[in-house]
């Protein structure tokens, strides 16, 4: 059974800095691209960011790019997401979810995901 | 980035209706790159549809994909009292992917 658990929310000031991580199993987590999805409360989704099995492939959206940072260790069967100068916007609940299929791009659909992290920033 | 813009915003229907939801794209997505999720309150999205017209490893056949170019169509064909619920489709051939705003099924 494919599970994938989050953690690492919760409170934090604008401009301060956090890591998520996201832990795997069920799967060959080394075969296939994960992402990171958010969804601030009442709110649609929107993908923030997405990496290659191999980490040679990685997107951000535009509203993250150049403050979050995507990472993922094969060996821990884990994926991080480091957000960094934090601003009231990125509030949200933060899932993670996998790849419907493998290959050396990360551009794909999610066939499975987490229960999500909630991340709040406000002072 | 491609902007897709989801209609109606809210459907409203009865057990057994048919459902038809829109997904118009800013620009043309290839049909390999379309993608609709259901998602229930407090819960995590679903993949029901990728590639436009492919269903997800167990999703029951009322519900099918269709469109090209810049339309795309999700259908459930009779629904069921657990159908009602938020879609939203999702474009994956430009990064960065995008989703739509979402349909919401409520029941009439």
């Amino acid at each position: 059974e494919v599970q994938l658990v989050e953690s690492g929310g919760g409170l934090v000031q604008p401009g301060r800095s956090l890591r998520l991580s996201c832990t795997a199993s069920g799967f060959r987590f080394d075969y296939y691209a994960m992402h990171w999805v958010r969804q601030a409360p009442g709110k649609g989704l929107e993908w923030v960011s997405g990496i290659s099995w191999n980490s040679d492939s990685i997107g951000y959206g535009d509203s993250v790019k150049g403050r979050f940072i995507v990472s993922r260790d094969n060996a821990k069967n884990s994926l991080y997401l480091q957000m960094n100068s934090l601003r009231a916007e990125d509030t949200a609940l933060y899932y993670c979810a996998k790849s419907h299929r493998g290959g050396s791009d990360y551009l794909r659909a999610f066939d499975y995901w987490g229960q999500g992290t909630l991340v709040t920033v406000s002072s | 980035e491609i902007v897709l813009t989801q209609s109606p915003g809210t459907l409203s229907l009865s057990p057994g209706d048919r459902a038809t939801l829109s997904c118009r794209a800013s620009q043309s997505v290839s049909s390999p790159y379309l993608a609709w999720y259901q998602q229930k309150p407090g819960q995590a999205p679903r993949l029901l549809i990728y590639g436009t017209f492919s269903r997800a490893t167990g999703l029951p056949d009322r519900f099918s994909g269709s469109g090209s170019g810049t339309d795309f169509t999700l259908t459930i064909s009779r629904l069921e009292p657990e159908d009602f619920a938020v879609y939203y489709c999702h474009q994956y051939e430009i990064s960065p992917g995008t989703f739509g705003q979402g349909t919401k099924v409520e029941v009439k």
